[in-house]
């Protein structure tokens, strides 16, 4: 089966930008993939940031841009702040209908 | 304002059906144009997609869980289910309910966790 692949960790200085890509170990993303960002904090429920590759979640802040980056799937975060200290969950949707997660990001802000 | 609440069993024996319910609260399950969810999260771990069913009843399971899953939706009551046979240790995971709509998923319910053990 496909594997998604995700930077296991990054760092960014606060006030600075990122930029987190999604993979597959296999061929190119493109948006026929309806790349998906999700942010997890402990504990709860993971919440969507942007979805069909750069449509930003309701409520999310405009620092948060999805689009495709050198075939793959990319999170720019521009301006991070604290709060922006998360794991990052990409999905994408394959060919055979199944959705395949990332094995996510966990950004540290300091 | 759409909700979803998963209930079952916290606490599974190995070799046995895992049986979750999740409510659905806000939209009818059979609005033209959902999907109906299950994705789980072993503890410290990352998030997998188990399988959905469609507003039309069509299923779509993970390649490595289908000879062992089945989700069913019962429209009398807004609510669909997951049912995982034969499990094992690796099964733990906190199990999410999610509508997924325009190739979202959103929203989730809380989650809750099941434990595999003896």
């Amino acid at each position: 089966q496909t594997a998604v692949t995700q930077e296991p960790s990054f760092s960014v200085s606060p006030g600075g930008t990122v930029t987190l890509t999604c993979g597959l170990s296999s061929g190119s993303v493109t948006s026929n993939y309806y790349p998906t960002w999700y942010q997890q904090t402990p504990g709860q429920a993971p919440r969507t940031l942007i979805y069909n590759t750069n449509t930003r979640s309701s409520g999310v802040p405009d620092r948060f841009s999805g689009s495709i980056l050198e075939n793959k799937a990319a999170l720019t975060i521009t301006g991070a702040q604290a709060e922006d200290e998360s794991h990052y969950y990409c999905v994408l949707l394959t060919s055979s209908d199944f959705w395949v997660f990332g094995g996510g990001t966990k950004l540290t802000v300091l | 304002q759409l909700q979803l609440q998963e209930s079952g069993p916290g606490l599974v024996k190995p070799s046995e059906t895992l049986s979750l319910t999740c409510t659905v609260s806000g939209v009818s399950i059979s609005r033209s144009g959902h999907y109906w969810e299950w994705i789980r999260q072993p503890p410290g771990k990352g998030l997998e997609w188990i399988g959905s069913i469609s507003y039309s009843g069509t299923t779509y399971y993970k390649p490595s869980l289908k000879s062992r899953v089945t989700i069913s939706v019962d429209m009398s009551r807004n609510q669909f289910s997951l049912k995982l046979n034969s499990v094992t240790a690796a099964d733990t995971a906190v199990y999410y309910c999610v509508r997924g709509y325009d190739q979202n998923f959103d929203p989730w319910g809380q989650g809750t966790l099941v434990t595999v053990s003896s």
